[in-house]
């Protein structure tokens, strides 16, 4: 059965301090991994998709990185706008397998 | 639309009535899925239909769910007899293809009391 496994539950930064959100997985035969943003009352919006090990993506202060066994959502001098759950799931098939996401606050 | 539209946007409904939850998906858009999403939890997967067909229906958490998508556009998810535990938010995600590039809904709330 595909797991995602994400950690920590929650995290809080000040504006600038940069840090890391992990996301371990178990699935048979990834065919992606995805990274999604989700901010309170909305549906969560896609930001990323990664799909062999050693791949990176970026977008603005986000980057997202790839191994055989997690991945992480890498966060570059964050501003306050940042604040969201981020979200990470995996593909073996048609379905997305969600892990149960991060709450990233940053303060000012 | 421009999005995925859901509706209604909150619900509450009494211990044993029967709700329908509406999602309209992006114009043209083959594939569509359901997830159930509880208070500080991840999306969890319902169903998943590609056109018209229900391809995966394997997290429906029992007979009182049911979800159809009859010519292959909008889609309704009907809960029967509510119960407390059935209380969470239900997402709606269109899809072009098999990207696995989702576009979700703001979700339907549904409380039951």
């Amino acid at each position: 059965e595909d797991q995602v496994t994400q950690s920590p539950e929650a995290l809080r930064l000040q504006e600038g301090e940069s840090s890391s959100l992990n996301c371990s997985y178990t699935v048979s035969g990834l065919r992606g991994l995805f990274w999604y943003r989700q901010d309170p009352g909305k549906g969560p919006e896609f930001l990323f998709t990664l799909y062999s090990a050693g791949e990176e993506k970026e977008k603005e202060r986000l980057k997202a990185t790839l191994t055989k066994k997690e991945s992480f959502l890498h966060i570059t001098a964050p501003k306050p706008e940042d604040s969201a759950t981020y979200l990470c799931a995996v593909t073996g098939a048609q379905k997305l397998v969600f892990g149960q996401g991060t709450r990233l606050t940053i303060n000012p | 639309g421009a999005g995925v539209s859901q509706s209604p946007r909150y619900k509450v409904a009494k211990r044993g009535q029967d709700v329908a939850l509406r999602c309209d998906p992006i114009s043209g858009h083959v594939s569509l899925f359901w997830y159930q999403q509880a208070l500080g939890q991840g999306p969890e997967f319902l169903t998943y239909f590609q056109n018209e067909a229900q391809l995966d229906k394997s997290g429906l958490p029992s007979d009182r769910f049911f979800a159809e998508r009859p010519e292959g556009s909008v889609s309704t998810l009907k809960i029967q007899r509510t119960q407390q535990e059935d209380s969470a938010v239900y997402l709606c995600a269109s899809s072009p293809g098999n990207t696995g590039e989702l576009f979700f809904g703001e979700g339907s709330r549904l409380t039951v009391l």
